[in-house]
């Protein structure tokens, strides 16, 4: 079983509209949470953290629920640069061990395409 | 500009010869890692340092190498290329230290084709 799975979609959705997927974990030790962005195979970049008490950025918002082991990403009023594949990232560590860099796993990354 | 610079971009190569893949970071950045990702597998990391000559195996380090003789630079090495090691290659980079920032950082990848 993988450390992290998501829907790898693709999720299509109108401009506008409001589009929400999930992403699970299997470890229950995992202590922080991410948000990655990926553009048709460039370098992946830091969307959001995610806090335990859910978090906003703008028209994104994470949340965490550490009892069924998933996080989740909202997006709102979707723009057509939002077409992306949003990667999970789950850290075995806290963010303030000082081991927590070898800790890092990647889901395989759900595809969004916003469409006109 | 603060980057993480990967070399080369696109690499085609033969079974068994050796090459190197270089990367650097202009951000003093402590921790370094090598990834690689496959269609429907993620991001599976390679090898990380957490410092100058701290190296350390990731998920998958079978076939690979690699030296942090210095900071700024972490280069992959593959001693016997196999056709099972085309992949996308990336090289991160993050502050790290346990001061709660692990963003990392992604050099722009390598697509590495082995026959």
């Amino acid at each position: 079983r993988k450390e992290v799975e998501q829907d790898p979609g693709p999720f299509n959705v109108p401009e506008g509209a409001t589009v929400a997927f999930n992403c699970t974990y299997s470890n229950s030790a995992s202590q922080s949470f991410f948000w990655y962005r990926q553009d048709c195979r460039k370098e992946p970049k830091l969307l959001m953290s995610v806090y335990s008490s859910g978090n906003e950025d703008g028209r994104f918002t994470a949340q965490l629920n550490r009892a069924s082991q998933y996080i989740s990403l909202l997006i709102r009023d979707s723009k057509l640069s939002d077409s992306a594949t949003y990667l999970c990232v789950v850290n075995l560590l806290s963010p303030y061990s000082t081991d927590s860099w070898g800790k890092l796993q990647f889901g395989a990354g759900t595809q969004v395409v916003v469409t006109p | 500009e603060a980057q993480v610079t990967q070399n080369p971009r696109y690499l085609i190569t033969v079974t068994g010869k050796k090459l190197t893949v270089t990367c650097s970071q202009n951000m003093n950045h402590e921790y370094m890692s090598w990834y690689r990702q496959d269609p429907g597998l993620g991001l599976r990391q390679i090898y990380y340092s957490m410092n100058v000559e701290v190296t350390d195996k990731g998920d998958v380090p079978e076939g690979y190498k690699v030296s942090r003789k210095e900071k700024r630079n972490f280069p992959l090495i593959l001693e016997s290329p196999s056709p099972n090691q085309t992949s996308l290659y990336f090289c991160a980079s993050s502050l790290g230290q346990g001061v709660g920032n692990t963003e990392a950082f992604f050099g722009q990848g390598t697509r590495l084709t082995v026959v």
